[in-house]
């Protein structure tokens, strides 16, 4: 009965270097976001997934982030070239469908950019 | 652009001091309207989903309320482990949602 896994659950790094960050939903549910949530602030949508394909891709920042879900399930966000900037907190959410579900989130991975 | 606004930032309640939450939204369509509770070092969680204006949901000491332009969260009688941050998020018929900044609420006991 697990929700939503994300590990690391915290990651720093050193600017420039490579980050990848892993994203289990929960079973079943096709549909797979990615957000970004500095402090104080709310959630930022970054891409969304339904199955294997990104339906949606228009939140990401830049060309260095990018993310994959080969085969419908796990998702991973990897981010080239870190930069200060990219510290935030990067949520996963996976819901049963697109459309009018709600959206279950998982704890979230702390980037530290140094 | 579709957009998202909470008020207040922060709040601080007295243990037993009822009060509302706003969330306003300008959207150029609403297929619902979330209220999520988001706990410090923690993914939100899911609290209510509302759907057409006058619509109303309840659960404990929260009550969600949707008008055509914003919703209200009501919290009665708050406990100290009420104290989160409260998130509204907006369906534009998107693909994805867009979030407000939250309020931060206190209880203090």
């Amino acid at each position: 009965g697990a929700g939503v896994s994300q590990t690391p659950s915290n990651k720093v790094t050193e600017k420039g270097k490579y980050v990848e960050l892993r994203c289990d939903p929960i079973s079943g549910h096709t549909a797979l976001y990615w957000y970004r949530q500095s402090l104080g602030q709310g959630p930022e949508f970054l891409i969304y997934f339904q199955g294997t394909g990104a339906a949606d891709d228009s939140g990401l920042p830049n060309d260095r982030f990018f993310a994959v879900r080969p085969e419908g399930s796990v998702s991973t966000l990897k981010i080239q070239r870190t930069e200060r900037g990219d510290s935030a907190v990067y949520l996963c959410a996976s819901s049963l469908t697109t459309g009018n579900n709600e959206q279950f989130f998982g704890p979230g991975t702390r980037l530290t950019v140094l | 652009e579709d957009q998202v606004t909470q008020s207040p930032e922060a709040l601080r309640l007295q243990e037993g001091e009822s009060s509302s939450l706003n969330c306003s939204y300008t959207v150029s369509g609403l297929r619902g309207l979330f209220w999520y509770r988001q706990d410090p070092g923690k993914g939100p969680e899911f609290l209510f989903t509302l759907y057409s204006a006058g619509e109303e949901k309840e659960k404990e000491r929260l009550k969600a309320t949707l008008t055509k332009k914003e919703s209200f969260l009501h919290i009665t009688a708050p406990k100290p482990e009420d104290s989160a941050t409260y998130l509204c998020a907006v369906d534009n018929y998107g693909q994805n949602f867009v979030f407000g900044p939250g309020t931060r609420l206190s209880v203090l006991p």
